[in-house]
C-alpha cells in the first residue's frame, strides 16, 4: 500500500530534549517536506527536499533540521524542542515537486513541557 | 511572501444547505489544489485547478479557478455530514523563484445532520 508513515503520532517531550521525527515514504517520491499546523495559521512549510541531499528552507524553518540521505526518508530533528513548537506536525511527499499530488502522513501531536 | 487567505474561517450548517469558501491572494498562481483534511489524518486532496477560469466539479463538489488566477472557491452543494471537514487551498510559490508550497489558513465546516 503507498503511504507515507510518521513515528510517532504522539510525543510529550521536555525544553532542550534532542528529538527526531520520522517519516518514509514507499512511493519513490521526490519530493518531501514538512509542515506544522496551528490553530487559525494552517499549514506552514517548516522544510522540503527536492531529491536525496537537496534540501531547502520554508516559511518556518528556525528551530528545525531535516536530512536527506536516502529517497525514502526525510526525518525532522528538533535539536532543542521550546515550548512554541508544540503543534501537529505533518510529512508529505509528491512525485516530483510542489505541483503535484501531496501524500500525506497522518501526523505526528509534539508537545514540549 | 505570497499567501492565501481563506474564508470564513468556520462555517456550521444544516444538512442539505448550500455554502462556498474562498482562498484569495494578492499574487498569481499558476495552479491551486484543495484538500480536505478530517480529524486525525492528513489532508487529502480533492482536485486542481491550472486553467484561469477554470471550473471542475466533484458530485456536489464545485471548485472554480479565478480568470487571473489570483483566487479560488468550492461551493458545495445539498452539504451532507460527511462533508465535515478542514478544506485547504494551495498553491506553489512560483513568484518567491522557490519549490515551496503554500497552504491557506483553512475554512473548518461542520455540517450538521
Amino acid at each position: 500500500e503507498a503511504q507515507v508513515t510518521q513515528n510517532p503520532r504522539y510525543l510529550i517531550t521536555v525544553t532542550g530534549k534532542k528529538l527526531t521525527v520520522t517519516c518514509s515514504q514507499n512511493m519513490n517520491h521526490e519530493y518531501m517536506s514538512w509542515y506544522r499546523q496551528d490553530p487559525g495559521l494552517g499549514l506552514r512549510q517548516i522544510y522540503y527536499s527536492m531529491n536525496v541531499e537537496v534540501t531547502d528552507k520554508g516559511d518556518v524553518p528556525e528551530g528545525y533540521k531535516v536530512s536527506r540521505k536516502e529517497k525514502r526518508n526525510f526525518p525532522l530533528i528538533l535539536e532543542s524542542p521550546s515550548p512554541n513548537q508544540t503543534s501537529l506536525y505533518f510529512c508529505a511527499s509528491s512525485l516530483a515537486g510542489q505541483m503535484d499530488i501531496q501524500y500525506f502522513g497522518a501526523g505526528t501531536r509534539l508537545s514540549v513541557l | 511572501t505570497q499567501l492565501l487567505e481563506q474564508s470564513p474561517q468556520f462555517l456550521s450548517i444544516q444538512e442539505g444547505e448550500n455554502l462556498t469558501v474562498y482562498c484569495n491572494s494578492s499574487s498569481v498562481f499558476s495552479s491551486l489544489q484543495w484538500y480536505r483534511q478530517e480529524p486525525g489524518e492528513g489532508p487529502v486532496l480533492l482536485v486542481t485547478v491550472v486553467t484561469g477560469g477554470e471550473v471542475k466539479k466533484l458530485k456536489r463538489l464545485t471548485f472554480q479557478f479565478g480568470d487571473a488566477r489570483k483566487d479560488s472557491s468550492l461551493h458545495i452543494t445539498a452539504a451532507q455530514p460527511g462533508d465535515t471537514g478542514l478544506y485547504l487551498c494551495a498553491g506553489p510559490a512560483v513568484r518567491e523563484n522557490t519549490d515551496k508550497l503554500i497552504f491557506g489558513t483553512g475554512t473548518r465546516l461542520q455540517v450538521f445532520p
